[in-house]
């Protein structure tokens, strides 16, 4: 069962444009919302996250809009560039003991054209 | 600034053989997990130790065990690979108690299983 459903599974964004991805959750104990950045061969890397007493988060061209009641939080990146394409994956994460385990959601592949 | 280091990058096997992955966190960074990542699909979390010892324990198959040395590197063992261990496993690391907020992944080692 995902816990972390994201949608959609791949997008096509024509340069300048705006890239939505969507991800929701149901754990209510997930306190941190990061999402990373995957290219090719190798590893995820960190982009944006949030924690959910926070509605809105910008950093430069992308920003994570998060809605607690609903349990969904999304990212948008601004002006889309060739140099985003990548494949985008968001996260849950709830603290354990000494352990702070990231669930991932399934990937968006994006694609940023000329 | 040093990242996570995984060494091999690449690794070809026969089924049934065995295979050994290995970590090096960023400096005193005393928490490591261990990522499975097959093809098109997101990172799965198998395993975390914080100071040397297990923290959590997520989908990993008995076949596979780990550990984590007195200088804070990992390593995964896998035994009697089966072809659907083909992936790339990511080890990622932080400083405790910072938690995902700062987990940094290494670039990974492709596991190829014939």
């Amino acid at each position: 069962q995902q816990q972390v459903k994201q949608s959609p599974q791949s997008l096509i964004v024509q340069k300048g444009g705006i890239s939505i991805i969507n991800c929701a959750y149901e754990n209510t104990a997930f306190d941190y919302f990061p999402w990373y950045q995957q290219f090719p061969g190798k590893g995820p890397a960190l982009l944006i996250a949030i924690r959910p007493d926070v509605s809105e988060k910008k950093e430069g061209r992308f920003t994570i809009s998060f809605n607690k009641s609903a349990k969904q939080f999304s990212l948008h990146i601004m002006d889309s560039q060739p140099g985003d394409s990548a494949t985008y994956f968001c996260a849950a994460s709830s603290t354990s003991g000494t352990a702070s385990k990231l669930t991932f959601g399934t990937g968006t592949r994006l694609q940023v054209t000329l | 600034a040093a990242g996570v280091i995984q060494s091999p990058r690449h690794l070809i096997k026969e089924k049934r053989e065995t295979a050994t992955l290995k970590c090096y966190p960023i400096p005193r960074h005393d928490t490591v997990y261990w990522y499975q990542q097959g093809p098109g699909q997101d990172p799965q979390f198998l395993i975390s130790f914080y100071e040397k010892m297990q923290s959590d324990k997520g989908s990993i198959p008995d076949r596979f065990s780990a550990q984590q040395f007195s200088d804070y590197h990992s390593e995964l063992n896998m035994s009697s690979l089966e072809l659907g261990d083909s992936a790339l496993y990511f080890c990622a690391s932080h400083v405790f108690p910072a938690g995902a907020n700062v987990l940094t992944f290494g670039a990974g080692s492709r596991l190829t299983v014939l």
